[in-house]
């Protein structure tokens, strides 16, 4: 079976700061690996994805995230966040049951 | 890319009654999908809708409960039947066409039910 962990419900961060959301997963064979963002009352976006090739993978709004087959993990990262980056990202996977799975979802909350 | 657009948009309903979701998606797609989104909850997948068969339901889901259709590769539509308090969600159709590729998601249908 697959799953998916997201290590932090919450993130405070300031303004400028660098921030990292921290994604783990499990599934017994290759994987498809994405990050959406929900901004408040608003529909889901995708941020980036890992299908294949590079590891080091980056997306819209400055967003990268890196594929870490050893440590089964896809930690989302951004140098320097804003205000308006201020959502619930959600970490999600692709496994061998074909279906996408989320995971709990992290509130990142960007303070002036 | 797909455009998926679901209706309503949102309701608020009696306990006891039910509810169909319409999901069109701009373009033909393999695969469909129906997610319930709690308040404050991430994304549960409810059921695969798989076109011209029954629905494959997740461990949680019954057919009798939540009755899907998929008469074809751009429609499908999900009934919530017999409402209680605990089914005011979001409800998100979705789509992808390929094992490997992006799944898009619908607006949501905001169900509120009293």
């Amino acid at each position: 079976a697959q799953s998916v962990t997201q290590l932090d419900s919450q993130v405070p961060v300031f303004e400028e700061a660098p921030v990292e959301l921290r994604c783990n997963y499990s599934s017994s064979v290759s994987v498809y690996l994405f990050w959406y963002v929900q901004y408040p009352n608003q529909g889901l976006q995708l941020l980036l994805k890992y299908l294949s090739g590079s590891t080091l993978v980056k997306g819209i709004n400055g967003f990268e995230a890196e594929f870490n087959k050893s440590q089964t993990s896809f930690h989302l990262r951004k140098p320097s966040v804003h205000i308006s980056d201020t959502a619930e990202y959600f970490c999600a996977v692709i496994g061998g049951t074909g279906k996408l799975i989320f995971g709990q979802g992290t509130t990142l909350q960007v303070k002036p | 890319s797909a455009v998926i657009s679901q209706k309503p948009s949102r309701d608020i309903c009696q306990r006891g009654t039910s509810l169909t979701i319409q999901c069109q998606v701009d373009s033909q797609v393999t695969m469909m999908f129906w997610y319930r989104q709690q308040p404050g909850q991430s994304l549960t997948l409810i059921a695969t809708a798989n076109q011209g068969s029954e629905a494959t339901y997740e461990s949680g889901f019954v057919i009798d409960k939540f009755p899907i259709s998929r008469p074809n590769l751009t429609f499908s539509t999900l009934t919530v039947s017999n409402m209680s308090p605990e089914d005011s969600s979001i409800y998100l159709c979705s789509a992808r066409d390929r094992v490997a590729g992006e799944q898009f998601f619908g607006p949501g249908t905001r169900l509120t039910v009293l």
